[in-house]
């Protein structure tokens, strides 16, 4: 298995802009995980999904962050304003038996909103 | 609201020598307790997911405790080598669900 893939690894965009970032959690896993790591806050969780179904999303910074899992192997988190105060790294994390063996973590796309 | 806090904050250690790194956590609601290693420009790994009280891990010279009762755990690294600088991340499962990371520990091991 090629692991938790996201895309992009960088975005740079203005602000005003839509982002939209991407994510393969690992076949088989049943939990999804967006993370935001910021210098001040670190690892945030903001939303997961258990079968593709949103569970908590209380950790969704305000109404310009959504997120959607259509299918078992696809997740999107859009930003829409973006905002430079969102700049950060978002992480996707994927687990089975409510993470019994660990999250696996992708490999983050750093965000930069000039 | 769920704390899970970490400490110390930094730690800078000479080649050799043994350290610990406490994470304390709610007691109430307990599922997991996970601790994760993060190398910089890299993602965080588990290293060892934990759910009994009185649990003991090991993994190499790197070994952890929990105690699920008074809410902490620790993680030891013994010999300490410049290959385990990274930062260390301890995280709460709760039965919700949800993985509730600390701030770390950031690990510095000098030659």
């Amino acid at each position: 298995d090629a692991g938790v893939i996201q895309s992009p690894r960088h975005e740079v965009t203005e602000m005003g802009q839509e982002v939209t970032l991407r994510c393969k959690p690992i076949s088989g896993h049943n939990s999804l995980f967006w993370y935001r790591q910021t210098m001040m806050r670190g690892l945030e969780l903001l939303i997961y999904f258990n079968n593709n179904v949103p569970i908590d999303d209380s950790g969704m910074p305000e109404d310009r962050f959504s997120a959607k899992m259509p299918n078992a192997s696809f997740s999107t988190l859009k930003i829409q304003p973006s905002e430079p105060r969102d700049s950060a790294v978002y992480f996707c994390a994927s687990s089975s038996r409510r993470g019994d063996y660990g999250y696996t973590f992708g490999s983050g796309t750093r965000l930069t909103v000039v | 609201i769920l704390n899970v806090e970490q400490s110390p904050q930094s730690l800078h250690v000479q080649e050799g020598d043994s350290t610990n790194f406490t994470c304390s956590f709610p007691s109430s609601n307990f599922y997991a307790l996970h601790w994760y290693r993060w190398e910089t420009a890299k993602s965080p790994e588990a290293l060892f997911v934990m759910t009994l009280n009185g649990d003991e891990k090991k993994k190499g010279r790197i070994s952890a405790t929990l105690n699920t009762k008074e809410g902490y755990s620790y993680l030891y690294i013994k010999g300490s080598q410049p290959e385990d600088s990274a930062t260390y991340l301890c995280a709460f499962n709760n039965q919700g669900g949800k993985l509730i990371f600390g701030q770390g520990t950031e690990l510095s091991v000098k030659p």
